[in-house]
Order: structure tokens, then sequence, then C-alpha cells
């Protein structure tokens, strides 16, 4: 157990519908991360927060948006979805320590769109 | 960040000592080498990292060429649920959070054969 919770673990939802991600980071984690993970392609960086504030951008769409909240939940939302957002949905949190930062993850969201 | 090659899959017999190969050529003078791994549909799990020196952990030994640019990963006692994708990454280490999200490559499919 990493300590990062994602919910929910499944979601099946139809094209053109809305969703939304949860993840709740380890405990003392300021910095939260998600990727994205389809079958035809590796893990890919989507964006990341620090303290409730956008650090970094990937390959997000712009159809996908996220927040960190003051409590350092985070959730990831998807609109207008489409049958290629079907995917595992991976949030990560990290700790930056001597040498380096780890980071943790959840054990992600299968989210299929039907 | 710099990238990194490793061979596409690699097969290793039930307890033996695998070993996993990485060049990261085109390293930087302040940039870490981060393993992780993921085993089929998790979330990816931190190995162990390292800048020049060798380390060891509970779960690897990280050995860091003198020129650092190669590095070999070795899981001592290889065990069938150690048949898992591996990443080895090369990163600058960030505080506050970091800059970057941290990109993962297409890794090694490491499998061990009863």
């Amino acid at each position: 157990d990493s300590g990062v919770t994602q919910t929910p673990k499944h979601l099946i939802t139809a094209t053109g519908q809305r969703v939304t991600l949860r993840c709740s980071p380890r405990s003392g984690d300021l910095s939260v991360y998600w990727y994205q993970q389809s079958l035809d392609q590796g893990l890919q960086f989507l964006i990341q927060y620090y303290n409730g504030e956008e650090r970094a951008k990937g390959n997000i769409l712009e159809r996908f948006s996220a927040q960190q909240f003051p409590d350092l939940h985070s959730e990831l939302n998807l609109s207008s979805l489409e049958l290629g957002d079907s995917a595992l949905y991976f949030c990560a949190s990290s700790v930056q320590g001597q040498g380096g930062e780890k980071l943790f993850f959840g054990s992600g969201t299968q989210l299929s769109v039907l | 960040d710099a990238k990194t090659t490793q061979p596409p899959s690699m097969d290793c017999a039930e307890g033996r000592a695998a070993n996993l190969p990485c060049n990261h050529s085109t390293i930087s003078g302040n940039e870490y080498v981060y393993w992780y791994r993921q085993i089929h549909s998790q979330g990816p799990q931190y190995i162990i990292h390292g800048l020049k020196n060798n380390e060891t952990n509970e779960m690897a030994s990280l050995i860091i060429t003198e020129d650092r640019k190669s590095s070999t990963l070795i899981l001592p006692h290889a065990t069938l649920r150690d048949t898992a994708v591996y990443y080895c990454i090369v990163r600058v280490a960030h505080s506050g959070g970091g800059a970057d999200g941290l990109t993962f490559g297409k890794g090694t499919h490491l499998i061990i054969q009863p």
C-alpha cells in the first residue's frame, strides 16, 4: 500500500459525459501528479500540482482539467469524453528528500468510455 | 532530462540475480538515476535511485558506472512476483515540488521464469 488513495477504482460512462477522478496523497506530501496509461501508450504525464498551485503541464488535453484543494487532495476532471479517453488514470504524490524526489502511486482509476 | 535506453525485454530464472541495464550517455552532473517498476495494471512502484555512488536497499542494488553513462539495477534473488516492466529514468533533483513530470519511457519487460 503506497498510501495514495484513488477513487473510484472503476468508472464506466458514455461519450460526451463528464467525470471526476479523486486522489488523496500520502500524509504530508505536497505534490500530486496525474498520469494516463492507455493500452497502446505508456505512462503519459498529464499535470502536476504543488501545495495547491499548478507546477507543470504535460500532454493534457484542453477537455481535461485538475485542481488541488487546501487539504491537498486533488481532482482530475475529464469532460466531453471520447472513446479514446478510455485508460487507466494514476495519481502520485511525492516526498522530496535528500538527493531526489520519490513518487508514490495510487492503484489507479480504470475509465471505460462506451 | 537526459534520455535513457533499455532493452525491451529480458528473461531471468527464478532464484537467480536479475541484472537490468540502462544507458544514459547524455546524463548531466546534477541528474539522478531512478528506477521504478510496474506490475501489470498496478501503479508504478519506486525501487531505488542514486547519483554517483552505488546504492542498495531492501528491494535492489543500483550500480552506476564511474562515468555515469550507464547503470545496472540488480534484483539479487528474483521471484515470480518480480515479473514487471522496469523503468530507468534520469532526472534532475528538484526542490519545492519539482518543475516537470517524471517521464516514463517504454522500460524493460522482465519475465521471471519458474
